[in-house]
């Protein structure tokens, strides 16, 4: 089955705690991003990859961090989390190498930062 | 930079049509999407218009008019499972591969 899978799926963790939150799809999509969810501001863009070894920055890139060593793995690291990220985060992917073209996204992972 | 507009709530009728407006400002435009988000669930792609007109799929509809920066959602023949959240969605400026969401929209179908 064609999916986008996310890790874990909630956590909740304290301030400073580093986690790493795993992203893999198994539909050979070179475009990947992270986005993040909070009530009446809708999604927005965290962090973007274009193929292997090509990430760039979204919307709101502070306090995160990414990697893509793998097509098919798009990690989101919070090295030091705050609560100002406690937040639902989706990511996402899709074929098209000419970017963000109807994406499929992965469940969410609700994270809680206290 | 880039902005995009979205009624906050739309109610309609099981059986009726509802239209969700967005109008969007962008330094450049790449097309416009839609996506669908049913509470606890994550977005689905709903449709894209990189040209001007109307793209059909089934009960839905969506629409572009670039020289006007709108489009909107059309959904026909409403069903209660369309009770959900919707999302416009532009690419970034020009050159660019990322994307913004509009706020969303949340249609409620009552009977």
């Amino acid at each position: 089955e064609a999916q986008v899978t996310q890790n874990p799926r909630y956590l909740i963790t304290v301030t400073g705690k580093k986690l790493t939150v795993t992203c893999s799809q198994n539909m050979n999509h070179e475009y990947m991003s992270w986005y993040r969810q909070d009530p009446g501001l809708g999604l927005r863009q965290i962090y973007y990859s274009m193929n292997v070894e090509v990430t760039d920055k979204g919307d709101v890139p502070e306090g995160y961090k990414v990697s893509r060593k793998e097509k098919r793995n798009f990690p989101l690291i919070l090295e030091s989390p705050s609560p100002n990220q406690t937040s639902l985060y989706f990511c996402a992917s899709s074929l098209s190498g000419q970017g963000p073209y109807e994406q499929y996204f992965g469940p969410g992972t609700r994270l809680t930062v206290t | 930079g880039q902005s995009l507009e979205q009624p906050s709530e739309v109610t309609a009728v099981e059986g009726a049509i509802v239209q969700i407006n967005c109008t969007y400002q962008t330094s450049g435009f790449y097309g416009l999407s839609w996506y669908q988000q049913h509470d606890g669930g994550a977005p689905t792609f709903l449709s894209y218009n990189g040209l001007d007109g109307l793209e059909e799929t089934g009960r839905f509809s969506s629409f572009l008019s670039r020289s006007d920066s709108y489009g909107y959602l059309l959904l026909q023949e409403l069903q209660m499972k369309d009770s959900a959240s919707y999302f416009c969605a532009v690419r970034g400026q020009t050159g660019a591969n990322n994307l913004f969401f509009g706020t969303g929209t949340r249609l409620t179908v009552i009977p």
